[in-house]
């Protein structure tokens, strides 16, 4: 059972276009939602995260979108680059305490960015 | 520096063999992680020690075996290697708590022959 399910698995945008990633989880108890960029041979490294008290968050042309009530956050990249062709994850934490933070990820989708 | 690293960076083995992945962090944290990265990039969480102890043990086979002899070091120990557990390993470690940044290290690419 895939607790969150993200979208499109390939992306193909050209440059200076806006690359948009879709995420929904099933889980409420889920209160922590990052995204991961990951590059050919390198591990995942956190692009940016939010909480769901928020509904938008913005850090330079990555902006994440969260709705609380579809259970569904989006990652948009702005202005898109050929350095942004990655493998970008979306995650999600649990709010249950007990130390550590399991976080359960998509699927994944490979973002290339073409000139 | 390299804040999580990982030894070593390709494993080549046969089936059968017992074979040792080994984490170190030196970032001071007291949490660190084992993944598993399919050939389908899918990241799933293995284990989790804090400060030590196993705090998270998904289904994983008994063949894989976690030790953590300090907070700065987590290895993985996989008995009787098989075809399936041909993967990509991440190590990573977060401040702890929950909800933190987890930093990962660049992997370990296992295949077994």
């Amino acid at each position: 059972q895939q607790q969150v399910k993200q979208s499109p698995q390939s992306l193909i945008v050209q440059k200076g276009g806006i690359s948009i990633i879709n995420c929904a989880y099933e889980n409420t108890a889920f209160d922590y939602f990052p995204w991961y960029q990951q590059f050919p041979g390198k591990g995942p490294a956190l692009l940016i995260a939010i909480r769901p008290d928020v509904s938008e968050k913005k850090e330079g042309r990555f902006t994440i979108s969260f709705n609380k009530s579809a259970k569904q956050f989006s990652l948009h990249i702005m202005d898109s680059q050929p350095g942004d062709s990655a493998t970008y994850f979306c995650a999600a934490g649990p709010s249950i305490t007990g130390g550590g933070n399991k976080l359960t990820f998509g699927t994944g989708t490979q973002l290339k960015v073409e000139l | 520096d390299t804040a999580v690293s990982q030894t070593p960076k390709y494993l080549v083995t046969q089936m059968g063999n017992d074979k040792s992945i080994k984490c170190e962090q030196n970032l001071g944290h007291d949490t660190m992680y084992w993944y598993k990265q399919d050939s389908k990039k899918f990241l799933k969480i293995m284990f989790s020690y804090n400060n030590k102890e196993l705090i998270i043990n998904e289904t994983v086979p008994n063949r894989f075996s976690p030790k953590s002899p300090d907070k700065a070091h987590l290895n993985l120990h996989i008995n009787s290697l098989e075809l399936g557990d041909s993967a990509v390993y991440f190590c990573a470690s977060s401040i702890g708590g929950r909800n933190t940044e987890a930093f990962f290290g660049q992997g370990t690419r296992l295949t077994v022959v």
